[in-house]
């Protein structure tokens, strides 16, 4: 079974500066990881997703995020901070068998003017 | 392309009343998922279907929840003797199915409250 760990339940950022989100995976199989972004009373939408091939992913919103297999991890950067970046955050982990997606906690990502 | 589309998107019901949720894949999608979410967590899988078949229910889906797909199109998500445990948000989500690693969208969610 896959599982998702997300360290930090709330990050909190000044405008301008670098966003680090943090998500670690647990699976028996190669992994296929998504990062996806939730604003208040919203569903979700997808910002990056990691297959196969190059192991730095770029997204949406100038997000990207890079997969490690010998740390298991696949955490979530931006360069400079948005007021608009400002929302809950998902990291996710399905197999290539199609599996539903198993989401971690959430991070909850403030940005201070 | 409209996206998922969820509907009543907020429900406040009384504790032991049935309600029920409907959700509109997006058009030729194939794949269908309905997860809970609760206040600070994040979403829980209940199930999906392809087409019209069930393919897969997680435990936390009680004999107090059905859901169905008739037609393999439109989906409803029926909670039967509501509890306060059930309030949540009610995420479908659908996708294309034709190779591992196909994108799966969100719709935005009905909120239950259960009072």
């Amino acid at each position: 079974a896959q599982s998702v760990t997300q360290l930090g339940s709330h990050v909190s950022v000044s405008e301008g500066a670098l966003v680090l989100l943090r998500c670690n995976y647990s699976s028996s199989v190669p992994p296929y990881l998504f990062w996806y972004v939730q604003y208040p009373n919203q569903g979700l939408q997808l910002l990056l997703k990691y297959t196969t091939g190059a192991t730095l992913v770029k997204g949406i919103n100038g997000f990207e995020a890079e997969f490690k297999k010998s740390e298991t991890s696949f955490h979530l950067t931006k360069p400079s901070a948005h007021m608009s970046d400002a929302a809950e955050y998902f990291c996710a982990v399905r197999t290539p068998g199609n599996t539903p997606l198993v989401f971690g906690k959430g991070t909850r990502l403030s940005v201070i003017a | 392309d409209t996206g998922v589309s969820q509907d009543p998107r907020h429900k406040i019901t009384k504790r032991g009343q049935n309600v029920t949720f409907r959700c509109d894949p997006i058009s030729e999608h194939n794949r269908l998922y309905w997860y809970r979410q609760t206040l600070g967590q994040g979403p829980e899988f209940l199930t999906y279907f392809q087409n019209e078949a069930q393919l897969e229910k997680s435990r936390l889906l009680s004999d107090r929840f059905s859901a169905e797909r008739p037609k393999g199109s439109f989906s409803t998500l029926e909670i039967q003797r509501t509890e306060q445990g059930d309030s949540a948000m009610y995420l479908c989500a659908s996708s294309l199915y034709k190779s591992s690693g196909n994108t799966i969208y969100f719709g935005e969610g009905s909120w239950l409250t259960v009072v």
